[in-house]
């Protein structure tokens, strides 16, 4: 099936660095999300964006929709103990295939 | 608040065996997925419903059926369970409209297939 080529694969910083991720296909998708997976529990949704070019913030992440529509990028500022987790960037075509990055793995060393 | 739960958190089950991972969801969602996480590998699906008694194959059904007979439960069965299949399975739903991509994921079960 379609993949999506998510890096990178694991991330080991300290804590309040800023962290960069990024998600990319040779597809073009009409929506990305983004999804953080706790350890123990399921992914939970954290940003969607839209349209070509759109940069969402929640809190402190920042998404942007690539203007390709091929790639995905996502920032974390001042980092904290509790991102801790696997981020997952998805893209979906058309209105149905919904499709998953490997995940980015975030360590952070307090 | 809203909820998707797996009926277990931990299997533990003999190749050759027939698996049953169960799924309720209290959204009143109409779609519905089942989706296995590897490392390295992401997300990938399994098998989705659209609606009571309907379901479409995902990118891997192989090994794998489903069984929607109520809107709030989506089962996974594994036929004759094999070592391959040994993975953590998570269940998801959606609500039906545009907004059918934002996806709430039960907790997942750790399968482990001996």
């Amino acid at each position: 099936g379609q993949q999506l080529n998510q890096s990178p694969q694991s991330m080991f910083i300290q804590e309040g660095e800023d962290v960069s991720m990024n998600c990319t296909s040779s597809s073009i998708f009409n929506t990305w999300l983004w999804y953080k997976q706790e350890p123990g529990e399921g992914p939970v949704l954290l940003i969607a964006l839209y349209k070509a070019g759109e940069l969402t913030s929640n809190g402190r992440l920042t998404a942007q929709f690539g203007i390709t529509r091929k790639d995905s990028f996502l920032n974390i500022s001042a980092s904290i103990p509790s991102d801790v987790g696997i981020y997952f960037c998805a893209g979906l075509q058309g209105a149905q295939k919904l499709v998953f990055g490997q995940g980015t793995r975030l360590t952070i060393n307090p | 608040d809203v909820k998707v739960t797996q009926s277990s958190r931990y299997l533990v089950k003999r190749t050759g065996e027939k698996v049953f991972l169960e799924c309720v969801q209290d959204m009143d969602h109409e779609n519905m997925f089942w989706y296995r996480q590897d490392p390295g590998l992401g997300l990938r699906l399994i098998y989705f419903s659209y609606d009571v008694k309907m379901k479409e194959k995902g990118d891997i059904p192989e090994g794998y059926s489903v069984s929607r007979e109520k809107k709030e439960r989506f089962s996974l069965i594994l036929e004759s369970a094999s070592t391959n299949q040994t993975s953590m399975y998570l269940c998801a739903s959606s609500p039906p409209d545009r907004v059918r991509e934002k996806l709430f994921f039960g907790s997942g079960t750790q399968l482990s297939v001996l």
